[in-house]
């Protein structure tokens, strides 16, 4: 089965306190990695993308995400959260392979809230 | 830059009626992914399209259907609508060329449909 898993449904933090927001994917095969922001009642954003190379990627607001193919995880981090950063976070794998081919696969999310 | 362009962006329509969704991929992309997201839930996958043709199908129910158009517009057609229809639908284009086989994802803002 594919399938991806985001462990926390809630994330409750203070502004300025670093933050993970865990994500496992199962696959058989090579995967590409997404984390998508959702701000209330508004769309999809891209926030970063694992597709090659580096298996540390960084957005331009300050979060990072690192590729563990061993632990089959793609956990997103930042170091310091601002009240802005508060919003459903979602982990998302493409296969490389199969009749999905292009297909995204969206774990239940995270609600990250920052508090003052 | 030009984004991806949903209408209308909020829908209510009553049960058993009909909806038509329309997306306006970025140009020069050449695929359409349809996605609907419940309250509270992940997106799920409906249904994309490359170059006009049917290229992928998820879990899209029989009343609903889709095409591409010639200018590579999209149309969601959903009829006998129930209340569980009520969701987020988005839909997201991307090009394999432009990207070079590695499929750059961008969602458009959504359309909220409402089924009363």
């Amino acid at each position: 089965a594919q399938s991806v898993t985001q462990l926390d449904s809630q994330v409750p933090v203070f502004e300025e306190a670093p933050v993970e927001l865990r994500c496992n994917y199962s696959s058989s095969v090579s995967v590409y990695l997404f984390w998508y922001v959702q701000y209330p009642n508004q769309g999809l954003q891209l926030l970063l993308k694992y597709l090659s190379g580096s298996t540390l990627v960084e957005s331009i607001n300050g979060f990072e995400a690192e590729f563990n193919k061993r632990q089959t995880s793609f956990h997103l981090r930042k170091p310091s959260v601002h009240i802005s950063d508060t919003a459903e976070y979602f982990c998302a794998v493409r296969y490389d392979r199969g009749s999905t081919l292009g297909r995204l696969y969206f774990g239940r999310g995270t609600q990250l809230t920052v508090w003052p | 830059a030009a984004g991806v362009i949903q209408s209308p962006r909020h829908l209510i329509k009553e049960k058993r009626e009909t909806a038509t969704l329309k997306c306006y991929p970025i140009p020069r992309h050449d695929t359409v992914y349809w996605y609907q997201q419940g309250p509270g839930q992940d997106p799920q996958f409906l249904i994309s399209f490359y170059e006009k043709m049917q290229s992928d199908k998820g879990s899209i129910p029989d009343r609903f259907s889709a095409q591409q158009f010639s200018d590579y517009h999209s149309e969601l057609n959903m009829s006998s609508l129930e209340l569980g229809d009520s969701a987020l639908y988005f839909c997201a284009s991307s090009s394999r060329i432009i990207t070079g086989g590695n499929y750059g994802y961008t969602f458009g803002s959504g359309t909220r449909l409402t089924v009363v």
